[in-house]
């Protein structure tokens, strides 16, 4: 049973173009985030939901919406698609503490903005 | 402004050497230092973890050595197998309410049989 799962996989879509990411998780996490890694690998944060609630919100774009309708999913919606879009989105878990911080990663949706 | 920097960015290390990944850190109110190990089409999943009132964590062949007072810090991994080959990020937070993760760029590590 898959902790932290997105879908889809792979997105191939136009510019100009509206496209959604689902991420679910089933560890009844209280915490879920976005991020976006570019070709170079490099892995920058977009958004952090806690309970539902927004805590977390970088430097991105409006055209990127996050919607959290309960603790276990956390949706990405992006608007009016652009070339620099192109990208792998990252949905994360975490259960946090002042311990620690273990964030689990789900597998990836490979965006391609042609 | 690059709040982790990571070095290098590739290593190609032998089947039973040692590898060392090197990170450092500007902001002072980071207290949480994880490392993650990411294959290709997989999501970076946590190796290990280090807060910093300890100055050494080992697990297994994995050890974070962390140098306060320089605001440094790396990981080593002892007798590197091929099956260690793989994307390795450091990273930062504070432990406050955001646990707002700042990830170094990445390490790409090739252990040759």
């Amino acid at each position: 049973d898959t902790a932290v799962s997105q879908t889809p996989k792979y997105l191939v879509t136009q510019m100009g173009n509206d496209k959604s990411i689902k991420c679910e998780q089933n560890l009844g996490h209280d915490t879920m985030y976005w991020y976006k890694q570019d070709s170079k690998k490099f892995l920058k944060i977009m958004f952090s939901y806690n309970n539902k609630e927004l805590i977390i919100n970088e430097t991105v774009p409006n055209r990127f919406s996050p919607k959290s309708p309960d603790k276990a999913h956390l949706n990405l919606h992006i608007n009016s698609l652009e070339l620099g879009d192109s990208a792998v989105y990252f949905c994360a878990s975490s259960q946090n503490s002042l311990a620690k911080n273990i964030q689990y990663f789900g597998a990836g949706t490979r965006l391609s903005v042609l | 402004q690059q709040q982790v920097k990571q070095s290098p960015q590739s290593l190609i290390v032998q089947k039973g050497g040692i590898s060392i990944i090197n990170c450092a850190y500007e902001n002072t109110a980071f207290d949480y230092f994880p490392w993650y190990q990411q294959f290709p089409g997989k999501g970076p999943a946590l190796l290990i973890a280090i807060r910093p009132d300890v100055s050494e964590k080992k697990e297994g062949r994995f050890t974070i050595s962390f140098n306060k007072s320089a605001k440094q810090f790396s990981l080593h991994i002892m007798d590197s197998q091929p099956g260690d080959s793989a994307t390795y990020f450091c990273a930062a937070a504070r432990m406050d309410s955001s646990y707002k993760l700042i990830f170094g760029s990445g390490t790409r590590l090739l252990v040759r049989p």
